[in-house]
């Protein structure tokens, strides 16, 4: 059974530029969660998809954008990149209603770097 | 400001020796959740704790959550090399989970 996937490993970006970071979710599970993790932080929740749509929000700028697909599968879309946004991106996924609290399994992780 | 104060912020101790670590907040969490995440990886989910009070183990970590259901803490008895990483709580709100900033844990030979 595999688990959460994400794709590229690492990413080297210049200020400017737009990045798509990728995720597939741990089998049976619905839910797609992103999370930004500066050096030394823990997570910051982005956002997260169920059914295609963007359930709930994090606060983060609109340069930040998702897309969830019909086989759950989801893309984070960052535009316009800024040093600042260089962190370990992380997908997280989950069974929606599947129990009283949401648990949920991560991905590797994609390392984004701006120059 | 995080919404979950981890403590310590680092740990450093010689294998064999117990530890605890405390996860705090000021908010009613329906459950929280301890990872772990070593470098360059993901957190790795340990434990979910959702009723006040409850005490989970896992061979030689404990996991409490408090009555109030605001804080947690884990304990580890005799440590070893392998329980080095990042130690994060995460507690769960209405639509989304709100992480601590972790406790850096390395355990020396």
């Amino acid at each position: 059974d595999a688990g959460v996937t994400q794709s590229p490993t690492h990413l080297i970006k210049t200020r400017g530029q737009q990045v798509t970071l990728r995720c597939s979710p741990k089998s049976g599970h619905d839910t797609v969660s992103w999370y930004q993790q500066a050096l030394g932080q823990g997570p910051q929740f982005i956002f997260q998809y169920y059914e295609e749509e963007e359930r709930q929000r994090g606060n983060f700028p609109d340069r930040f954008s998702g897309h969830q697909f019909p086989n759950y599968s989801s893309e984070l879309n960052v535009n316009a990149l800024l040093l600042g946004d260089s962190a370990l991106y992380l997908c997280a996924s989950s069974k929606l209603g599947s129990t009283v609290y949401n648990e949920q399994f991560f991905g590797p992780g994609t390392r984004l770097t701006v120059l | 400001t995080q919404l979950l104060e981890q403590s310590p912020q680092f740990l450093s101790i010689q294998e064999g020796e117990n530890l605890t670590v405390y996860c705090n907040s000021s908010s009613v969490f329906s459950s929280l959740q301890w990872y772990r995440q070593e470098p360059g990886e993901g957190p790795v989910l340990l434990v979910t704790v959702v009723t006040g009070g409850e005490v989970k183990k896992l061979k030689r970590l404990t996991f409490q959550f408090g009555d109030a259901r605001k804080d947690s803490s884990l304990h580890i008895t005799a440590a070893q090399p392998g329980d080095t990483g990042l130690y994060l709580c995460a507690g769960a709100m209405v639509n989304d989970m709100r992480f601590g900033a972790g406790t850096r844990l390395t355990v020396k030979p």
